[in-house]
């Protein structure tokens, strides 16, 4: 079965200090991988969308990567108002997207 | 604001019910999608209309049913509502049926069942 699998659950971090954020993924016929953020009692919001191996995006104190097999959302210097739920999703022969659990991410200040 | 409308945003009901929730896609899009998202199970994609027609079906209970109306807005109905149909429930839409991974979701209706 096609699955996505974000890690860790939940991170803290320090205003300032810098991390990453793992969604790996084994589908059959990746069409896409595709980032959103989601804040408490909202929709989820997108960030970014890589096609192929080696691509990168980035938007402010974000930057998302993909390899093979994972996509990694890189965050620099995060301040508070970059916590949110990460969401990492795939898109599969079908055009169906599979989201994966998410990242709970904290920043304090 | 992401331009789709989902109303209503709460909603508590008994078992056994049925309920109806609405969406309203961002002007132009053809393209809406409905999803549940509970603690246990993260965001389940259920069905996708396209300009009227169903074009993708996922994890949709036979108790759940949904449409999409010539003016583009789409409901989704739950009957013989279960404890477990408690969740959040999130319309997207899209301009196109290609599903590119660029989905514009409403704020959710959550539902309770007692």
């Amino acid at each position: 079965e096609d699955q996505v699998t974000q890690s860790p659950e939940a991170l803290r971090l320090q205003e300032g200090e810098s991390s990453s954020l793992n969604c790996s993924y084994t589908v059959s016929g990746l069409r896409g991988l595709f980032w959103y953020r989601q804040d408490p009692g909202k929709g989820p919001e997108f960030l970014f969308t890589l096609y192929s191996a080696g691509e990168e995006k980035e938007k402010e104190r974000l930057k998302a990567t993909l390899t093979k097999k994972e996509s990694f959302l890189h965050i620099t210097a995060p301040k508070p108002e970059d916590s949110a739920t990460y969401l990492c999703a795939v898109r599969e022969y079908g055009n169906k997207l599979v989201f994966g659990a998410g990242t709970i991410l904290r920043v304090k200040s | 604001d992401s331009g789709v409308t989902q109303t209503p945003k709460h909603l508590i009901t008994a078992t056994g019910q049925r309920v109806t929730l609405r969406c309203s896609p961002r002007s132009g899009d053809l393209s809406v999608y409905w999803y549940q998202q509970s603690l246990d199970q993260g965001l389940q994609f259920l069905i996708q209309y396209y300009n009227g027609e169903e074009r993708a079906k996922g994890n949709i209970l036979e108790r759940f049913s949904a449409q999409q109306f010539p003016d583009l807005h789409s409901e989704l109905n739950l009957s013989s509502l279960e404890l477990g149909d408690s969740a959040l429930y999130f319309c997207a839409s899209s301009v196109d049926s290609l599903n590119t991974g660029e989905l514009f979701f409403g704020e959710g209706s959550r539902l309770t069942v007692l």
